[in-house]
């Protein structure tokens, strides 16, 4: 089975410092990749998603993400946190070719960010 | 518009009671989700429907049954609620692509079910 690692349970950044999530999967081939964002008591919003192509992923808010495949590695970027940016995030892998449409998620990274 | 809606957005109930969840999305997507997300933040997948045919079925409670009257809409029942089951259940809809993968999911705001 698939499987997501997001080895920060907890980061905390200043605001306007420069963010990076990790996340790193498991698959036998190349996945598609997700990064979600949930506020508190709010849904998952869709950041930014790769599928194939260019490696280097933009996203919404300013946020971009790169897929290294030879590290398994999918980790979210921000050059500017802001308040507003404090959240959980959450690394998505889907699989390629298969029909059931099921995503896995790692455990989350919760943002806090000092003003 | 909200794409996908769930409603109630909580609900607190006695254990034993038997309690639903409603979701309906108005994306035109053809399979929906219900994820439970546990207290630690941890999201598990319970069960897809693809127009209206049940394809994912996790090692849930049979206490939980989903149900998906059209493409648009699906439901979780949970009979006998027990204290374990609180938590916040997300229902979430995706286009499969063709040839297989996902587009991505959109959620649901989320309801927490507190179980007392």
């Amino acid at each position: 089975a698939q499987s997501v690692t997001q080895p920060d349970i907890h980061i905390t950044v200043s605001e306007g410092a420069s963010l990076e999530l990790r996340c790193n999967y498991s698959y036998g081939a190349t996945p598609y990749l997700f990064w979600y964002v949930q506020s508190p008591g709010q849904g998952l919003q869709l950041l930014l998603k790769y599928f194939s192509g260019d490696t280097l992923v933009q996203g919404i808010k300013g946020f971009e993400a790169e897929f290294k495949r030879s590290q398994s590695s999918f980790n979210l970027r921000k050059p500017s946190v802001h308040w507003s940016d404090a959240a959980e995030y959450f690394c998505a892998v889907g699989e390629r070719g298969s029909t059931l449409g099921r995503l896995y998620f790692g455990r989350g990274t919760q943002l806090t960010v000092w003003p | 518009d909200t794409a996908v809606s769930q409603t109630p957005k909580y609900l607190v109930t006695q254990m034993g009671n038997d309690k639903s969840i409603k979701c309906e999305q108005n994306l035109g997507h053809d399979t929906m989700y219900w994820y439970k997300q546990d207290s630690k933040k941890f999201l598990k997948i319970m069960f897809s429907y693809n127009n209206k045919e049940l394809i994912i079925n996790e090692t849930v409670p049979n206490r939980f049954s989903p149900k998906s009257p059209d493409k648009a809409h699906l439901n979780l029942h949970i009979n006998s609620l027990e204290l374990g089951d609180s938590a916040v259940y997300f229902c979430a809809s995706s286009q499969v692509r063709s040839g297989g993968g996902l587009y991505g999911y959109t959620f649901g705001s989320g309801t927490r079910l507190t179980v007392v």
